[in-house]
């Protein structure tokens, strides 16, 4: 079955500055790869997504690169600001063909500092 | 409001007792998911539901049961469970399986 990793666990940055959040995955057979946000008391929400066609997709200041050959895929949140502070998962899945189920990450917690 | 409610929010039940949880949505979609999220653990699948037929039970024990009677409603019931089963609960819906949408989730506590 598909693996996915997530990396770092915990990210701290300054407002204004970026992060970015990696993943890698196991199952070449993955074609979709969605970017979730978790606030406290809240369930995830997508923020993000890419599929396989593509390498890159941005929404104002979030970002999603793929490297397929390499099986790994990251999050690039640019002038970050304090409300951007949350869980982060990433997750694969082989959407199209039958499977219903996304892998998740174990998640990063990201804390932007005033 | 994500489109997805679960109720209640927050429960806490004794390990003798039965208890549901419940999931809603509108969204047309056709897959629904129940998901388990503990304290420094990925999110664990428990139950996914294809057009109301349950195509996946990873391992969950009987304590556990889920029930989809159409494809708008989902529910959990619960009985004799353990503290080790205190977390939150969240719900999850799709289409063909794509991008979820959760609800906020009922965050369980045994005693």
């Amino acid at each position: 079955g598909e693996n996915v990793e997530q990396h770092p666990s915990t990210l701290s940055v300054q407002e204004g500055d970026s992060a970015v959040i990696k993943c890698t995955y196991s199952d070449s057979a993955s074609n979709y790869f969605p970017w979730y946000k978790q606030e406290l008391g809240k369930g995830p929400q997508l923020i993000i997504d890419i599929r396989s066609n593509v390498g890159e997709k941005k929404d104002q200041r979030i970002a999603v690169t793929l490297n397929k050959t390499a099986k790994h895929f990251s999050l690039h949140i640019t002038e970050t600001q304090p409300e951007d502070s949350a869980v982060y998962f990433c997750a694969a899945s082989e959407s199209g063909a039958g499977s219903y189920q996304l892998t998740f990450g174990k998640g990063t917690k990201l804390s932007v500092i005033p | 409001e994500t489109g997805v409610t679960q109720t209640p929010r927050h429960l806490v039940m004794g390990m003798t007792n039965k208890k549901s949880l419940k999931c809603e949505q509108h969204l047309g979609h056709n897959a629904m998911y129940w998901y388990k999220q503990s304290a420094k653990k990925p999110l664990e699948l428990m139950f996914v539901y294809n057009f109301k037929e349950q195509t996946e039970n990873n391992s969950v024990p009987s304590r556990f049961s889920p029930e989809c009677p159409n494809s708008s409603h989902l529910f959990l019931h619960l009985h004799t469970l353990q503290p080790e089963d205190s977390a939150l609960y969240l719900c999850a819906s799709s289409h063909l399986g794509d991008g979820y949408t959760f609800g906020s989730g009922t965050r369980l506590t045994v005693v």
